[in-house]
């Protein structure tokens, strides 16, 4: 079946700009989270969502960042006026049950953004 | 931050060797999971270890878990270029799971 797709693959923003980054999870999977991967590091965590439910979102790294799953399926990482420092790779993962983090994620291939 | 750190950082070895990546992690955990990411990919889940599991066995994969060092070992047996890859550990930390910075390994013909 389908994996966990994200678009765009490849995100270009002059500072100041507004994106939102779009993550569409495994059919049916309850758990959706969002990571941020700067180069050469691993992924850190920034939000959790368990269906349409914002459970935890203390790695999002100011107000600038926004994230929604309105209908608990796709969802939708917003950035407010992209700053040079938000240049990484966004990951999107979905888990079948409520908590995930006790079970495989399955990860989508990511959004690199790049903001001039 | 990071509560997971590999070691080493980089590893280059010859095509049918074996490859040993370590993480050391900070907090008690509940499991440990081995990751690998392709240049440019998403991450593809390894294999999964539980507290209460000193090793575990996928493939050409070893894992092992010593809870009282807080350490995990991951054996890669008869590398291929293929394997070619970051290798991350990450653990459950208190409502999320937590990744370490990675090993980078490389696979020489």
């Amino acid at each position: 079946g389908a994996g966990v797709s994200q678009s765009p693959r490849y995100k270009v923003a002059k500072r100041g700009q507004d994106v939102a980054l779009r993550c569409d999870p495994i059919s049916g999977h309850v758990s959706l989270f969002w990571y941020q991967q700067a180069l050469g590091q691993g992924p850190e965590f920034l939000t959790y969502f368990q269906n349409e439910a914002q459970l935890d979102k203390s790695g999002l790294p100011s107000d600038r960042f926004f994230a929604e799953r309105p209908e608990g399926s796709v969802s939708t990482l917003k950035i407010q006026r992209t700053q040079q420092e938000d240049s990484a790779v966004y990951l999107c993962a979905s888990s079948p049950q409520a908590g995930g983090r006790e079970e495989t994620q399955y990860f989508g291939p990511g959004t690199r953004l790049l903001v001039l | 931050s990071q509560q997971g750190e590999e070691d080493p950082q980089a590893l280059s070895i010859q095509e049918g060797e074996n490859a040993t990546m370590n993480c050391s992690y900070k907090t008690s955990i509940n499991n440990l999971q081995w990751y690998r990411q392709n240049s440019g990919r998403g991450l593809v889940h390894l294999i999964l270890i539980r507290s209460n599991e000193r090793e575990k066995h996928s493939g050409r994969l070893r894992v092992t878990l010593d809870t009282s060092k807080k350490s995990s070992s991951l054996l890669i047996t008869a590398s291929r270029a293929a394997d070619t890859a970051s290798y991350f550990c990450a653990t459950d930390g208190a409502s999320k799971i937590i990744f370490g910075s990675g090993t980078r390994l490389s696979i020489r013909p």
